[in-house]
């Protein structure tokens, strides 16, 4: 059965550090693009940024609301895509999920999430 | 940047067909996503690249895609369908969520 579950949420202060995981299973982690998508309390859905496949040398992207702050690393050994958030502003308070691009569907104009994970809640406050 | 617009709520009686719309410049010319989110749950794909539908979602559910408007149509509509719709596209390398719409079902 194919599951992405995120962990690593809590409270936090502004300008602090925090890191969450997404443990993959039932899938070859590799084949896939990854994303994190976030939801602040009461909010719409805010795409966070991407790690690409083994193919696409796993490189990343990022909204430009977290560029230079947020890193999206892999760890294919243990099945798990991390997002490592740092300088941390209280507008980055939101569930994260991390999601999965399926094969086939990562190129221009065709870029979709076909399973989700169920999410982790980050608060940035003092 | 890219904006696609929703309406913020829209009902519908059960049993009756509901209608969501989700507007864009040009919108017709990308492939359009649907994402359903039930309160307190994470999302779940319910339309990908305008209208298809992944397995497990039911036939009520149909999508189109023309012009500045893409349109997710729910047939027949049950309790269990009242729920937040997103729809979804991609623009200059990024991923663009519409605002989303809150389905009452009456």
């Amino acid at each position: 059965e194919m599951q992405l579950v995120e962990s690593g949420g809590g409270l936090v202060q502004p300008g602090g550090s925090l890191r969450l995981s997404c443990a993959a299973s039932g899938f070859t982690l590799s084949d896939h693009y990854i994303d994190w998508v976030r939801q602040a309390p009461g909010k719409g859905l805010e795409w966070v940024g991407r790690t690409r496949n083994k193919a696409n040398g796993y490189t990343g992207e990022y909204a430009a609301s977290v560029k230079g702050r947020f890193t999206i690393s892999r760890d294919e050994s243990e099945n798990s895509v991390y997002l490592q958030m740092n300088s941390l502003k209280t507008e980055d308070t939101a569930i994260y999920y991390c999601t999965r691009v399926p094969v086939g569907a990562s190129g221009s104009n065709d870029y979709y999430f076909d399973y989700w994970g169920q999410g982790t809640l980050v608060s940035v406050s003092s | 940047s890219y904006e696609v617009i929703q309406p913020v709520s829209v009902s519908v009686a059960l049993g009756q067909t509901a209608s969501i719309t989700c507007e864009g410049n040009g919108i017709g010319g990308k492939n359009v996503h649907w994402n359903q989110q039930h309160s307190g749950q994470a999302p779940v794909l319910v339309m990908y690249r305008d209208s298809n539908r992944p397995s497990g979602i039911p036939e009520r559910f149909s999508g189109s895609n023309s012009g500045n408007t893409a349109t997710l149509t729910i047939s027949r509509a049950q309790a269990g369908d009242e729920a937040n719709y997103y729809c979804q596209v991609w623009d200059s390398g990024t991923v663009v969520f519409g605002g989303g719409t809150r389905l009452t079902v009456l």
